[in-house]
């Protein structure tokens, strides 16, 4: 199947600075997201992003789908950014379903 | 955009029981999915659940001990059976519009 992997592993940050987490796949994707888990465990959804550029406030992401690689930039950096971030894969193919292949994500820490 | 809930939220249980978790989504979904995050890990695919068809188990996961249920098309079930230890996982429910997860559930086995 489809490896995704994430790096850096772990992240720590002053409150403020600027980061760039990097997702690495093995094959072509249909869909391609980034998530963010809260320390209570919920996934919430960044982006949704295949190919192309998208921003969202401090959150921008890029995906380079001939290369096979997405990046999630974090500008200014805020306490509340703390958590997991996820990246997750999928391949829509016939007879296969909508399931996602999760990256191994990035532990974010960001010091007050 | 689905709003997806779960029940329990979290629970302990013994060694050896079973604990069943529900999601419920607020509109009609062909597929739902099931994954499993063990401590520290990521998320891993346990089955895909489809109305009116068996679940669909990914590699390392069997019904047996993962019976899921699909009774209706916002519904669905995961039981863990005869749990041990090593069960103790958050339990997430999503739907075929896979930007949308459920809370969780934070299951600890004793």
């Amino acid at each position: 199947g489809i490896q995704v992997e994430q790096s850096p592993p772990d992240l720590i940050l002053q409150e403020g600075a600027n980061s760039t987490l990097r997702c690495n796949f093995s094959d072509s994707v249909n869909n391609l997201q980034w998530f963010h888990q809260n320390p209570w465990g919920q996934l919430i959804n960044l982006f949704y992003i295949p190919s192309g550029t998208k921003q969202n406030g401090r959150l921008s992401a890029t995906t380079v789908a001939t290369e096979r690689y997405s990046l999630l930039y974090i500008s200014s950096s805020q306490t509340t950014d703390s958590g997991v971030y996820f990246c997750a894969v999928g391949q829509i193919s016939s007879g296969s379903a909508r399931q996602l292949t999760f990256g191994s994500g990035t532990q974010l820490t960001v010091l007050p | 955009s689905a709003v997806i809930s779960q029940k329990p939220s979290r629970d302990i249980c013994q060694r050896g029981t079973s604990l069943t978790i529900q999601c419920q989504v607020d509109s009609q979904v062909t597929m739902m999915f099931w994954y499993r995050q063990q401590p520290g890990q990521s998320l891993t695919l346990i089955a895909t659940a489809n109305q009116g068809s068996e679940a669909t188990y990914e590699s390392g996961f069997v019904i047996d001990k993962f019976p899921i249920s699909r009774p209706n098309l916002t519904f669905s079930t995961l039981t863990v059976s005869n749990m041990s230890p090593e069960d103790s996982s958050i339990y997430l429910c999503s739907t075929e519009d896979t930007q949308y997860f459920g809370p969780g559930t934070r299951l600890t086995v004793l």
